[in-house]
């Protein structure tokens, strides 16, 4: 069975300053990818980044990025700068191949002014 | 860019009612979800259909089933809506033209509340 655990309920940063939310995951699949999804108080999900596990190239956007251990089973997401409309929900999620997406059970992110 | 709408935003039913969860996209999408949110819980997959007329079991489907009469056009039924169907229910759809690893589209989720 595959899994993704996201140990922190909450995190809090301070405006303009980075911080990092955990992600740990399960596969037995060889070919997979992982995500890291926003949901802001509008409630829709939005992608935030991608990351394909062949590619051993960490994935960036902007200020996102993520620390990909593939050994470690390990999908960090940094965010730098932290706006105030970084504040939102955000989930890790895993699909190796098949329609179904494992999500995690999000990291509520709180950005202090 | 990618529209997903769902009809309600928030929905109030009693229970034993029959209960409509309407969502439409306009980008052509083969693949059309349904998924449920609940703290704590993270997002649960109900039914997933990936062709008109095509659906298949999530993890979680007792007490839903789904209807795709239309490509565009994705609906879940509460046959008999009970009061631990109170969730948030946000419908996705995906093309998998670049391969099923593409992203989901969300909508903007309703929140159902049955008494």
């Amino acid at each position: 069975a595959q899994t993704v655990t996201q140990s922190q309920p909450e995190m809090s940063v301070q405006e303009a300053e980075t911080v990092t939310l955990s992600c740990t995951y399960d596969t037995s699949e060889s070919d997979y990818y992982l995500f890291w999804y926003k949901q802001p108080p509008s409630r829709q999900m939005i992608l935030v980044i991608r990351q394909e596990a062949y590619k051993q190239q960490n994935a960036t956007e902007n200020r996102f990025s993520v620390n990909f251990q593939k050994a470690a089973k390990s999908f960090s997401l940094k965010i730098s700068d932290s706006q105030l409309g970084d504040a939102a929900m955000y989930f890790c999620a895993l699909t190796s191949g098949t329609y179904k997406y494992i999500f995690g059970t999000g990291t509520r992110l709180k950005v202090l002014a | 860019d990618v529209k997903v709408t769902q009809s309600s935003r928030y929905l109030v039913k009693r229970t034993g009612e029959k209960v409509f969860l309407e969502c439409v996209q306009d980008m052509d999408h083969e693949n059309m979800f349904w998924y449920r949110q609940d703290p704590g819980l993270g997002l649960r997959l109900i039914y997933f259909s990936y062709d008109v007329k095509m659906k298949e079991k999530g993890d979680i489907p007792e007490g839903y089933s789904v209807s795709r009469e239309k490509k565009e056009r994705f609906s879940l039924i509460l046959e008999s809506a009970s009061t631990n169907q109170t969730s948030m229910y946000l419908c996705a759809s995906s093309s998998p033209g670049t391969g099923l690893r593409e992203k989901l589209f969300f909508g903007s989720g309703t929140q159902l509340s049955v008494l």
